[in-house]
């Protein structure tokens, strides 16, 4: 069966801390991985990872894949208050995991 | 372009009755998926639309149905409602099947 797993479930992390975020997945015919925000609203797109060893960036943002160990990580550096949301890794069958709930204190 | 929309944004129902609710995919896209979004349970996927099909379907009772139009326009609909069933139901559009999803902003129903 397939499956989605995203470590720590919950972290709480103070301003200017690096985190890095789990996922390990279990998916038949994997074409890719995406990676959303969430906050009080809909989820939002930040990275969509198809082959292994190439990092994505977007400012403080980073995500990376590895096929073979079927394993995401997405690190968020300097981290801010406006980073704290719930963090969803989802392989391409689109079935979501519980996410990781990151809150970032002051 | 404009976003997915959703409507209506909030609805208030009573037991047993039954609701539709409508979903309008950014232009050009053609896949449409739907979601229960609950404090509980989280995100979880209900089905899939490509080309008027149902490509995917969740584990959801069959109560809850949906359909996709020739315009890629979808509706969701769940009949005898339940308590349980109150939650924010989102929908997410793609180009196709797959593919980065968009989402809407969401319809928040809720069950007295």
């Amino acid at each position: 069966e397939d499956k989605v797993v995203q470590s720590p479930l919950s972290l709480v992390v103070h301003e200017g801390d690096t985190v890095t975020l789990n996922c390990s997945y279990e998916v038949t015919n994997f074409r890719s991985l995406l990676w959303y925000k969430q906050e009080k609203k809909a989820p939002t797109f930040l990275f969509m990872l198809t082959s292994s060893g190439i990092e994505k960036k977007s400012g403080r943002l980073s995500s990376i894949l590895d096929k073979k160990e079927l394993f995401s990580i997405l690190n968020i550096t300097a981290t801010q208050t406006g980073d704290s949301a719930i963090y969803l890794c989802v392989p391409n069958d689109m079935r979501f995991g519980a996410g990781t709930r990151l809150t970032v204190k002051p | 372009k404009a976003g997915v929309t959703q409507t209506p944004r909030y609805l208030i129902k009573t037991r047993g009755q039954q609701v539709t609710l409508s979903c309008s995919p950014i232009s050009g896209h053609r896949s449409v998926s739907w979601y229960q979004q609950t404090p509980g349970q989280g995100l979880q996927f209900l089905f899939e639309y490509f080309s008027e099909t149902q490509r995917n379907k969740g584990n959801f009772p069959g109560r809850f149905s949906g359909r996709q139009f020739s315009n890629s326009r979808s509706e969701m609909n769940v009949s005898t409602l339940e308590l349980g069933d109150s939650a924010l139901y989102l929908c997410a559009s793609s180009p196709g099947p797959q593919e980065t999803q968009y989402f809407g902003p969401g319809t928040r129903l809720l069950v007295l």
